[in-house]
Protein backbone atom coordinates (compact mmCIF):
# COMPACT_ATOMS: atom_id res chain seq x y z
CA UNK A 1 0.00 0.00 0.00
CA UNK A 2 1.37 3.28 -0.67
CA UNK A 3 1.95 5.34 2.14
CA UNK A 4 3.44 7.95 4.20
CA UNK A 5 4.34 6.74 7.58
CA UNK A 6 5.53 9.05 10.82
CA UNK A 7 6.82 7.60 13.89
CA UNK A 8 5.93 8.46 17.00
CA UNK A 9 2.32 9.61 16.30
CA UNK A 10 2.45 11.08 19.96
CA UNK A 11 5.19 12.20 21.88
CA UNK A 12 5.19 14.42 25.14
CA UNK A 13 8.65 15.70 26.21
CA UNK A 14 10.19 18.53 28.21
CA UNK A 15 11.93 21.28 27.11
CA UNK A 16 15.80 20.87 25.58
CA UNK A 17 15.32 16.98 25.23
CA UNK A 18 16.62 16.42 21.54
CA UNK A 19 13.85 14.63 19.93
CA UNK A 20 13.50 12.99 16.17
CA UNK A 21 10.02 12.12 14.21
CA UNK A 22 11.03 9.87 11.39
CA UNK A 23 9.09 9.96 7.92
CA UNK A 24 9.10 7.68 5.48
CA UNK A 25 7.53 7.17 2.22
CA UNK A 26 7.39 4.22 -0.53
CA UNK A 27 6.16 6.26 -3.47
CA UNK A 28 9.46 6.97 -4.77
CA UNK A 29 8.83 10.36 -4.58
CA UNK A 30 11.48 12.92 -4.56
CA UNK A 31 9.64 15.70 -3.14
CA UNK A 32 9.11 15.64 0.62
CA UNK A 33 7.99 18.12 3.00
CA UNK A 34 7.33 19.09 6.60
CA UNK A 35 4.22 21.22 7.80
CA UNK A 36 3.61 22.26 11.48
CA UNK A 37 -0.38 22.86 11.79
CA UNK A 38 -1.65 25.13 14.72
CA UNK A 39 -5.53 26.43 15.42
CA UNK A 40 -6.45 29.51 12.74
CA UNK A 41 -3.41 29.32 11.03
CA UNK A 42 -3.63 26.15 8.72
CA UNK A 43 -0.34 24.24 7.59
CA UNK A 44 2.86 26.28 7.77
CA UNK A 45 5.95 24.39 6.12
CA UNK A 46 9.00 23.88 8.00
CA UNK A 47 11.21 22.66 5.73
CA UNK A 48 11.20 20.72 2.06
CA UNK A 49 13.48 18.50 0.02
CA UNK A 50 13.05 18.59 -3.61
CA UNK A 51 15.57 15.30 -3.68
CA UNK A 52 18.25 13.14 -2.03
CA UNK A 53 21.07 15.64 -0.21
CA UNK A 54 18.45 18.81 -1.04
CA UNK A 55 16.86 20.42 1.61
CA UNK A 56 15.09 24.00 1.49
CA UNK A 57 13.57 26.21 4.11
CA UNK A 58 9.79 26.92 4.26
CA UNK A 59 8.07 29.85 6.11
CA UNK A 60 8.96 28.35 10.19
CA UNK A 61 12.23 26.88 9.81
CA UNK A 62 13.53 28.28 13.09
CA UNK A 63 14.18 25.26 16.09
CA UNK A 64 14.04 22.57 13.56
CA UNK A 65 16.65 20.58 11.19
CA UNK A 66 16.03 17.99 8.53
CA UNK A 67 18.14 15.66 6.48
CA UNK A 68 17.53 13.77 3.48
CA UNK A 69 20.40 11.03 3.15
CA UNK A 70 17.97 8.46 1.14
CA UNK A 71 15.01 9.04 -1.32
CA UNK A 72 12.58 7.65 1.13
CA UNK A 73 13.29 8.33 4.44
CA UNK A 74 13.27 13.17 5.33
CA UNK A 75 13.35 13.11 9.35
CA UNK A 76 12.86 16.42 11.70
CA UNK A 77 15.22 16.99 14.56
CA UNK A 78 14.28 19.16 16.81
CA UNK A 79 17.84 20.01 18.62
CA UNK A 80 16.31 22.05 22.17
CA UNK A 81 12.50 21.93 22.02
CA UNK A 82 10.67 24.53 23.17
CA UNK A 83 6.66 24.62 24.63
CA UNK A 84 6.17 26.93 21.37
CA UNK A 85 7.18 23.93 19.43
CA UNK A 86 3.89 21.90 20.54
CA UNK A 87 1.81 21.31 17.92
CA UNK A 88 0.55 18.77 14.96
CA UNK A 89 3.23 17.93 12.72
CA UNK A 90 2.35 16.25 8.95
CA UNK A 91 4.87 14.68 6.75
CA UNK A 92 4.10 14.48 3.16
CA UNK A 93 5.27 13.63 -0.15
CA UNK A 94 4.71 13.98 -3.98
CA UNK A 95 6.35 13.62 -7.36
CA UNK A 96 7.64 16.65 -9.17
CA UNK A 97 6.54 17.26 -12.76
CA UNK A 98 4.51 19.24 -14.91
CA UNK A 99 1.69 17.12 -13.03
CA UNK A 100 2.54 16.39 -10.28
CA UNK A 101 3.62 18.20 -6.92
CA UNK A 102 0.12 17.19 -4.93
CA UNK A 103 1.38 15.99 -1.72
CA UNK A 104 0.06 12.26 0.05
CA UNK A 105 0.77 13.24 4.03
CA UNK A 106 1.51 11.19 6.75
CA UNK A 107 -1.05 10.54 10.00
CA UNK A 108 0.83 13.34 11.64
CA UNK A 109 2.87 13.33 14.86
CA UNK A 110 0.64 15.26 18.01
CA UNK A 111 3.69 16.60 20.28
CA UNK A 112 3.59 18.64 23.08
CA UNK A 113 6.83 20.15 24.77
CA UNK A 114 6.00 21.34 28.57
CA UNK B 1 5.83 36.98 -1.61
CA UNK B 2 3.25 33.83 -1.94
CA UNK B 3 -0.09 34.02 0.20
CA UNK B 4 -3.45 31.88 -0.10
CA UNK B 5 -6.56 33.59 1.60
CA UNK B 6 -9.42 31.63 2.96
CA UNK B 7 -11.72 34.73 4.08
CA UNK B 8 -14.11 32.10 5.34
CA UNK B 9 -12.86 30.93 8.98
CA UNK B 10 -16.16 28.74 9.40
CA UNK B 11 -19.34 27.93 7.14
CA UNK B 12 -22.27 25.99 8.18
CA UNK B 13 -25.30 25.17 6.09
CA UNK B 14 -28.01 22.47 5.93
CA UNK B 15 -27.97 18.92 3.93
CA UNK B 16 -28.65 19.78 0.00
CA UNK B 17 -27.65 23.34 0.23
CA UNK B 18 -25.21 24.27 -2.12
CA UNK B 19 -21.92 25.80 -0.83
CA UNK B 20 -19.05 27.83 -2.45
CA UNK B 21 -15.39 28.00 -0.38
CA UNK B 22 -13.50 31.00 -1.49
CA UNK B 23 -9.67 30.74 -2.09
CA UNK B 24 -7.47 33.60 -3.30
CA UNK B 25 -4.00 33.40 -4.06
CA UNK B 26 -0.88 35.68 -4.82
CA UNK B 27 2.73 34.97 -6.26
CA UNK B 28 4.60 36.52 -8.84
CA UNK B 29 5.75 33.13 -10.48
CA UNK B 30 4.21 32.28 -13.80
CA UNK B 31 4.29 28.77 -13.19
CA UNK B 32 2.20 27.08 -10.02
CA UNK B 33 0.07 24.60 -9.06
CA UNK B 34 -2.93 25.30 -6.56
CA UNK B 35 -4.51 22.24 -4.37
CA UNK B 36 -7.22 22.17 -2.47
CA UNK B 37 -7.22 19.55 0.11
CA UNK B 38 -9.94 17.82 2.96
CA UNK B 39 -9.51 17.56 6.51
CA UNK B 40 -12.43 15.19 8.00
CA UNK B 41 -12.99 14.83 11.93
CA UNK B 42 -10.38 11.86 11.88
CA UNK B 43 -7.55 13.72 11.04
CA UNK B 44 -6.17 13.12 7.88
CA UNK B 45 -5.15 15.13 5.14
CA UNK B 46 -6.67 14.31 1.58
CA UNK B 47 -6.12 15.63 -1.90
CA UNK B 48 -8.91 16.72 -3.78
CA UNK B 49 -7.40 18.37 -6.81
CA UNK B 50 -4.48 20.30 -8.62
CA UNK B 51 -4.24 23.13 -10.79
CA UNK B 52 -1.20 24.05 -12.65
CA UNK B 53 -1.46 27.70 -13.84
CA UNK B 54 -1.48 27.21 -17.56
CA UNK B 55 -4.39 25.20 -17.30
CA UNK B 56 -7.63 27.61 -16.31
CA UNK B 57 -10.42 24.80 -17.45
CA UNK B 58 -12.63 24.10 -14.49
CA UNK B 59 -13.36 20.94 -13.66
CA UNK B 60 -16.17 18.88 -12.24
CA UNK B 61 -16.05 15.57 -9.76
CA UNK B 62 -19.51 14.28 -8.91
CA UNK B 63 -20.73 16.46 -6.55
CA UNK B 64 -17.81 18.89 -6.16
CA UNK B 65 -16.26 21.68 -9.23
CA UNK B 66 -13.27 24.24 -8.72
CA UNK B 67 -13.28 27.33 -11.02
CA UNK B 68 -9.81 28.90 -11.29
CA UNK B 69 -9.98 32.39 -12.37
CA UNK B 70 -6.46 33.79 -13.28
CA UNK B 71 -7.82 37.02 -13.79
CA UNK B 72 -8.91 37.26 -9.91
CA UNK B 73 -6.12 35.37 -8.34
CA UNK B 74 -8.82 32.69 -7.28
CA UNK B 75 -9.31 29.16 -7.45
CA UNK B 76 -12.79 28.39 -5.67
CA UNK B 77 -14.26 25.13 -4.86
CA UNK B 78 -18.14 24.05 -4.64
CA UNK B 79 -19.79 21.38 -3.16
CA UNK B 80 -23.59 20.51 -4.47
CA UNK B 81 -26.12 18.98 -2.50
CA UNK B 82 -24.08 19.04 0.31
CA UNK B 83 -24.26 16.08 2.46
CA UNK B 84 -23.23 15.24 6.31
CA UNK B 85 -20.28 13.81 5.43
CA UNK B 86 -18.78 16.51 3.58
CA UNK B 87 -17.92 18.14 7.11
CA UNK B 88 -14.38 18.91 7.23
CA UNK B 89 -11.93 21.45 7.31
CA UNK B 90 -11.01 22.58 3.42
CA UNK B 91 -7.79 24.30 2.89
CA UNK B 92 -6.58 25.48 -0.49
CA UNK B 93 -2.69 25.28 -1.01
CA UNK B 94 -0.19 27.13 -3.20
CA UNK B 95 3.34 25.30 -4.80
CA UNK B 96 5.34 28.13 -6.36
CA UNK B 97 8.99 28.41 -7.35
CA UNK B 98 11.21 29.69 -4.86
CA UNK B 99 15.06 30.48 -4.11
CA UNK B 100 15.59 26.32 -4.08
CA UNK B 101 12.41 24.52 -5.05
CA UNK B 102 8.75 24.56 -4.76
CA UNK B 103 7.42 25.84 -1.44
CA UNK B 104 4.03 25.19 -0.72
CA UNK B 105 1.62 27.39 1.21
CA UNK B 106 -1.68 26.26 2.58
CA UNK B 107 -4.40 28.86 3.33
CA UNK B 108 -5.74 28.83 6.81
CA UNK B 109 -8.54 26.90 5.91
CA UNK B 110 -12.87 26.97 6.17
CA UNK B 111 -13.80 24.63 8.42
CA UNK B 112 -17.69 23.38 6.69
CA UNK B 113 -20.21 21.86 8.86
CA UNK B 114 -23.71 20.46 7.61
CA UNK B 115 -26.42 19.54 9.54
CA UNK B 116 -29.00 16.95 8.96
Amino acid sequence: EAQVTQNPRYLITVTGKKLTVTCSQNMNHEYMSWYRQDPGLGLRQIYYSMNVEVTDKGDVPEGYKVSRKEKRNFPLILESPSPNQTSLYFCASSRIGTESYEQYFGPGTRLTVT
Amino acid sequence: AQKVTQAQTEISVVEKEDVTLDCVYETRDTTYYLFWYKQPPSGELVFLIRRNSFDEQNEISGRYSWNFQKSTSSFNFTITASQVVDSAVYFCALSARDTGGFKTIFGAGTRLFVKA
